[in-house]
């Protein structure tokens, strides 16, 4: 399989509740970040792991929390979710290092209401 | 804290014209610069650049860093509607922790 792939593609929510978006990386990439895009607005870095391990973080609180698995893919946890949460969330895989690129899915577009 | 500014915001431009696109950024410990292109949804790579004043091309795209005046310049020539997206500029920075910095982004549209 080559590409990033995210699910679900779309996905409405109510405030408070808690979301899980995922995220497969692209064959042979072992690091995965995941950002949040407001409309009109570039991606804000959330955080970052590599091999399982955060290794970068944005100025995001602790209640979006993530995972990684031993295949690489990834998660996204939400707590407690806002309204303004509602935004694209990308999540990007890179073979690892700064020197490599960052290739990006398709997102998931969350609305809380 | 890291920042990126782009300019200018948006372009509005008719096939066949040549564009630059400005990225400048304050840094604490520069690894890369990357640029994207973001038409629907998923950012597409464009270049990434590391050294100053070494000119990446790709087809009509060409993009160059200067490290020392903390800016970056994409040019796009004989543009085609195609070319109408967002371009955003993303900067790579940190030691072990590093993490990506993008700025808002130039809308880009090309008008036959």
């Amino acid at each position: 399989e080559t590409g990033v792939t995210q699910s679900p593609t779309h996905l409405i929510k109510t405030r408070g509740q808690q979301v899980t978006l995922r995220c497969s990386s692209q064959s042979g990439h072992n690091t995965v970040s995941w950002y949040q895009q407001a409309l009109g607005q570039g991606p804000q870095f959330i955080f970052q792991y590599y091999r399982e391990e955060e290794n970068g973080r944005g100025n995001f609180p602790p209640r979006f929390s993530g995972l990684q698995f031993p295949n690489y893919s990834s998660e996204l946890n939400v707590n407690a979710l806002e309204l303004n949460d509602s935004a694209l969330y990308l999540c990007a895989s890179s073979a690892g290092g700064y020197n490599y690129g960052y290739t990006f899915g398709s997102g998931t577009r969350l609305t809380v209401v | 804290e890291d920042k990126v500014v782009q300019s200018p915001l948006s372009l509005v431009v008719h096939e066949g014209d040549t564009v630059t696109l400005n990225c400048s950024y304050e840094v604490t410990n520069f690894r890369s610069l990357l640029w994207y292109k973001q038409e629907k949804k998923a950012p597409t790579f464009l270049f990434m650049l590391t050294s100053s004043g070494i000119e990446k091309k790709s087809g009509r795209l060409s993009s160059i860093l200067d490290k020392k005046e903390l800016f970056s310049i994409l040019n796009i020539t004989a543009t085609q509607t195609g070319d109408s997206a967002v371009y955003l500029c993303a900067l790579v920075s940190g030691g072990s922790n590093y993490k990506l910095t993008f700025g808002k982004g130039t809308l880009l549209t090309v008008n036959p």
